[in-house]
């Protein structure tokens, strides 16, 4: 399995909103509902931001949304906050009980 | 406090053996799959394993099979990972995750644990 397309950075001013692809293929981002994205700062773990493309989970913020058309899904962090600042790491399921994770992406506030 | 806490990690020579652990609290693992996932320095999140709820199911990334071996202990709520014939390439941060079920992500992770292939 090859790791999911993520662009290595992007970057937005506070309040702007940014927007983070991940590309796959018809076997994994675009056979299935099942794209999760992740927050992970320097040193620590990751934290879940979304699940089933769009769901969140309790007590993360509704400035994040997900979406998803074909083999690409997208994270958009609106009115972006330093706190933000951080990489992104998709993660689509690819059947037969297996995942695969993006390339990471970093997100720099300017 | 739902809680993942990994533990056995260190260095090991290529063509080693080493066994990780994560030790689950605030929830019974029994009710969850549970996965690894690695992070090499400076690199990308990859999955590793996943083993289903009773035990009787495991799936390995290429990467790994039949190299690795994933194990649970739902009675004593731990996880394992079992690693044999480590490649440089193994050296990774391992971390244990949950899942409820095939898509709702992995939640929550633990701190992970520094495995070192090294010479």
């Amino acid at each position: 399995q090859s790791a999911l397309t993520q662009p290595a950075s992007v970057s937005g001013s506070p309040g702007q909103s940014i927007t983070i692809s991940c590309t796959g293929n018809s076997s994994d981002v675009g056979s299935y509902n099942l794209v999760s994205w992740y927050q992970q700062y320097p040193g620590k773990a990751p934290k879940l931001m979304l699940f089933e493309v769009s769901k969140r989970p309790s007590g993360v913020s509704d400035r994040f949304s997900g979406s998803k058309s074909g083999n690409t899904a997208s994270l958009t962090i609106s009115g972006l906050q330093a706190e933000d600042e951080a990489e992104y790491h998709c993660c689509a399921y690819a059947g037969s009980s297996n995942y695969v994770f993006g390339s990471a992406t970093k997100v720099t506030v300017l | 406090e739902v809680q993942l806490v990994e533990s056995g990690g260190g260095l090991v020579q290529p063509g080693g053996t080493l066994s990780v652990s994560c030790a689950a609290s605030g929830f019974s693992i029994s009710s969850y799959w549970m996965h690894w996932v690695r992070q090499a320095p400076g690199k990308g999140l990859v999955w590793v394993s996943r083993i289903k709820r009773d035990g009787t199911t495991t799936t390995y990334a290429d990467a790994v099979t039949g190299r690795f071996t994933v194990s649970r202990d739902n009675a004593k709520n731990m996880l394992y990972l079992q690693m044999n014939s480590l490649r440089v390439e193994d050296t990774a941060v391992y971390y244990c995750a949950r899942s409820s079920g095939r898509g709702d992500g992995f939640d929550p992770w633990g701190q992970g644990t520094l495995v070192t292939v090294s010479s």
